[in-house]
C-alpha cells in the first residue's frame, strides 16, 4: 500500500516569507508525527496528533509555527515568517495509533530559506 | 541532558567485521526502545524493536540494560549494504526521542 507522502518535496524560499508543508500519512493511521532535521543532526520533535488533536506542542520552536491535522489524514505544518534558520529537512511520520507503535516516516520536505 | 545521547561515530570497518553500538537513554520511565537506520539524505526507518529480553534478527542483535538506562545493537559479518547511520529511540510519555545517530561505515 502507500506509504507517507510529502510535498513539496523540495522548497526554497526568501526570509520572511510563510512556508505551508503537507503530509498524507498512511490510511487508518491515527497518529501523525512532525519533526525537524537540521543537517547532519538528529531528528527534534516539533508535535503530534491524535486523531485530529493535538495534545502536545511543546516541541514547536516558536509561535511562527503551527500544525493543523483534518478527517483524521491530511496535515499541514505552517511556518510564518521564515529564518534561516528553519532552513532544514521536516519528516512526517505515521503509527496506528498513538503510543510505542512503529512509526513510518515520509521522504521529508527540504526547507531552504535564504 | 539530553534524553538520548550516542557516539557520533563514524564507526570505519571491513566487510565481515563485527561492530557494536551503544546508546545512553536518561529517563528511566522510558518504555520501549527502538533501532532505526537512516540513509544519506533519506527518511529514518525501522530496523528492529528492542525487547527486554534481547532479540535477534539475522545478523542483527539488540539488547536493553534498563538497569544501566543502555540500549545496544550488534551487527555481524558486515556487509557493505549495512553503511548507514543508526539512530537509537527511546518512547515515554507521548514522544519519541530519536538520539543523534551512529554513522557506520563499511569498506570493502
Amino acid at each position: 500500500g502507500a506509504g507517507v507522502s510529502q510535498s513539496p518535496s523540495n522548497k526554497v524560499t526568501e526570509k520572511g516569507k510563510d512556508v505551508e508543508l503537507r503530509c498524507d500519512p498512511i490510511s487508518g493511521h491515527t497518529a501523525l508525527y512532525w519533526y525537524r532535521q537540521r543537517l547532519g543532526q538528529g531528528l527534534e520533535f516539533l508535535i503530534y496528533f491524535q486523531g485530529n488533536s493535538a495534545p502536545d506542542k511543546s516541541g514547536l520552536p516558536s509561535d511562527r509555527f503551527s500544525a493543523e491535522r483534518t478527517g483524521e489524514s491530511v496535515s499541514t505544518l505552517t511556518i510564518q515568517r521564515t529564518q534561516q534558520e528553519d532552513s532544514a529537512v521536516y519528516l512526517c511520520a505515521s503509527s496506528a495509533r498513538q503510543g510505542r507503535e512503529t512509526q513510518y516516516f515520509g521522504p521529508g520536505t527540504r526547507l531552504l530559506v535564504l | 541532558r539530553k534524553e538520548v545521547e550516542q557516539d557520533p561515530g563514524p564507526f570505519n570497518v571491513p566487510e565481515g567485521a563485527t561492530v557494536a553500538f551503544n546508546c545512553t537513554y536518561s529517563n528511566s520511565a522510558s518504555q520501549s526502545f527502538f533501532w532505526y537506520r537512516q540513509d544519506c539524505r533519506k527518511e529514518p526507518k525501522l530496523l528492529m524493536s528492542v525487547y527486554s529480553s534481547g532479540n535477534e534478527d539475522g545478523r542483527f542483535t539488540a539488547q536493553l540494560n534498563r538497569a544501566s538506562q543502555y540500549i545496544s545493537l550488534l551487527i555481524r559479518d558486515s556487509k557493505l549494504s549495512d553503511s548507514a547511520t543508526y539512530l537509537c529511540v527511546v518512547y515515554n510519555f507521548n514522544k519519541f526521542y530519536f538520539g543523534s545517530g551512529t554513522k557506520l561505515n563499511v569498506k570493502p
